[in-house]
This record gives structure tokens, C-alpha cells and sequence, in this order.
């Protein structure tokens, strides 16, 4: 079962409109950590939000926000207002905690390439 | 945030010749550092995690003689891809972390994109 889906390949919104980007995750350790990157054509990787699974409250980066529910095992990411330079690829990725701390690598959704109309 | 440097950011070679790609941390001890692949157009894959001082775990699938893997100090690891082949190319990006601090995430490198001719 993968761990990280992504259902959306991909998405368009017209500039200076939100839009949701959509993750689920699968995971049975009770600690994780929760990371949306950015991909831009010249391929670095771009932090954009992190939301830990004992965080009470949604995190929020400017633009960014992330709709943490625990519950149904959804991260997704929320940009609002969004601009012609936000056109890339999102990556949705998880860290999961093992036992004796954790090594930190990360495992990656297939992303969603997001477009953004003038 | 932290930064990675990652060296060089694109290379091409021929088929048979050996490639090595550098990843530093510069404004961190970097205990753990990571190694992704990236093929055109899907997500990136873990190939291997280095700690510093001892041997690298490697994923699944991937050659460990193929891909070596060193992290001989706290800023510096290296991925050498010997006897490169056109199967090989594809974008090579590493990340690092201090594991000394859990609430550290991982800082990423540029990428290499690698062409074998």
C-alpha cells in the first residue's frame, strides 16, 4: 500500500484564487511528521509547510496552510491567493517515527504538477 | 534555514566512466544524509541513508557497488555512480539532517541532473 497518495496529477487554478491540494497518508506509527515540498522546473526542493501529528493546531507558512485531519489521514495543502510563480510540482511527504528515534528520510507522494492561469 | 550544497548541479559522461556527486552541509553537522533519485516525471525515490562514519544503507534495488556511497565527515557525504550507463541518467538530489536534533527536518541540495551519452 503506499504510504503517500496524491490523486491529483494534475491542477489548474486562475491566479489570485486558493487552491487545495490534495494528500492522504498511511501510517500506523503514532508519531510522523507531515512536509509539502515545491518542485519548480529547475528541480531543487523547496520546504513550503510541516504539521507534526501531535500538533493541536494546523500549521500555517503565509500562503500556505495545511488542513491537518487526523482522523481521515489528510494533509492538504492550502494556497491562497495564488500567483503565476506558483506553477510547479507539489510534493506531499511523511517522516515516520521509528523506534529509537527516527532516521529521517522522507517518503514522497507522485506529486501534482499545479498550473497557475493569468 | 539550514543550507545544502550539492556539487555539481548537472553533468554528463559517457558510458563506462565514473561520476561523483558532492553534498555539504554548510552551517550544520549533518549526522545523516540521504540520496534520492528522481527519474523525468515521477516522485523521488530513497536510495540510500549515510551516517557519518559508518557504511550506508542502501534501499532496496539499488546497487551498492554501483552507487558508492561515502560520509567519511560531519559536512561532507559523496555519491560516486561507477560504470555509468544510460539507464542511469536522471536527477540525483540529497538531503541532510542532524538526528542529534529530532526537530530538525531535512534540508535539501539543488540536484544533480545526470546525462550518461
Amino acid at each position: 500500500a503506499q504510504k503517500i497518495t496524491q490523486t491529483q496529477p494534475g491542477m489548474f487554478v486562475q491566479e489570485k484564487e486558493a487552491v487545495t491540494l490534495d494528500c492522504t497518508y498511511d501510517t500506523s506509527d503514532p508519531s510522523y511528521g507531515l512536509f509539502w515540498y515545491k518542485q519548480p522546473s529547475s528541480g531543487e526542493m523547496i520546504f513550503l509547510i510541516y504539521q507534526g501529528s501531535y500538533d493541536q493546531q494546523n500549521a500555517t507558512e503565509g500562503r500556505y496552510s495545511l488542513n491537518f485531519q487526523k482522523a481521515r489521514k489528510s494533509a492538504n495543502l492550502v494556497i491562497s491567493a495564488s500567483q503565476l510563480g506558483d506553477s510547479a510540482m507539489y510534493f506531499c511527504a511523511m517522516r515516520e517515527g521509528r523506534y529509537g528515534g527516527s532516521q529521517g528520510n522522507l517518503i514522497f507522494g507522485k506529486g501534482t504538477k499545479l498550473s497557475v492561469k493569468p | 534555514g539550514a543550507v545544502v550544497s550539492q556539487h555539481p548541479s548537472w553533468v554528463i559522461c559517457k558510458s563506462g566512466t565514473s561520476v561523483k556527486i558532492e553534498c555539504r552541509s554548510l552551517d550544520f553537522q549533518a549526522t545523516t544524509m540521504f540520496w534520492y533519485r528522481q527519474f523525468p516525471k515521477q516522485s523521488l525515490m530513497l536510495m540510500a541513508t549515510s551516517n557519518e562514519g559508518s557504511k550506508a544503507t542502501y534501499e532496496q534495488g539499488v546497487e551498492k557497488d554501483k552507487f558508492l556511497i561515502n560520509h567519511a565527515s560531519l559536512t561532507l557525504s559523496t555519491l560516486t555512480v561507477t560504470s555509468a550507463h544510460p539507464e542511469d541518467s536522471s536527477f540525483y538530489i540529497c538531503s541532510a539532517r542532524d538526528i542529534r536534533d529530532t526537530d530538525t527536518e531535512a534540508f535539501f541540495g539543488q540536484g544533480t541532473r545526470l546525462t550518461v551519452v
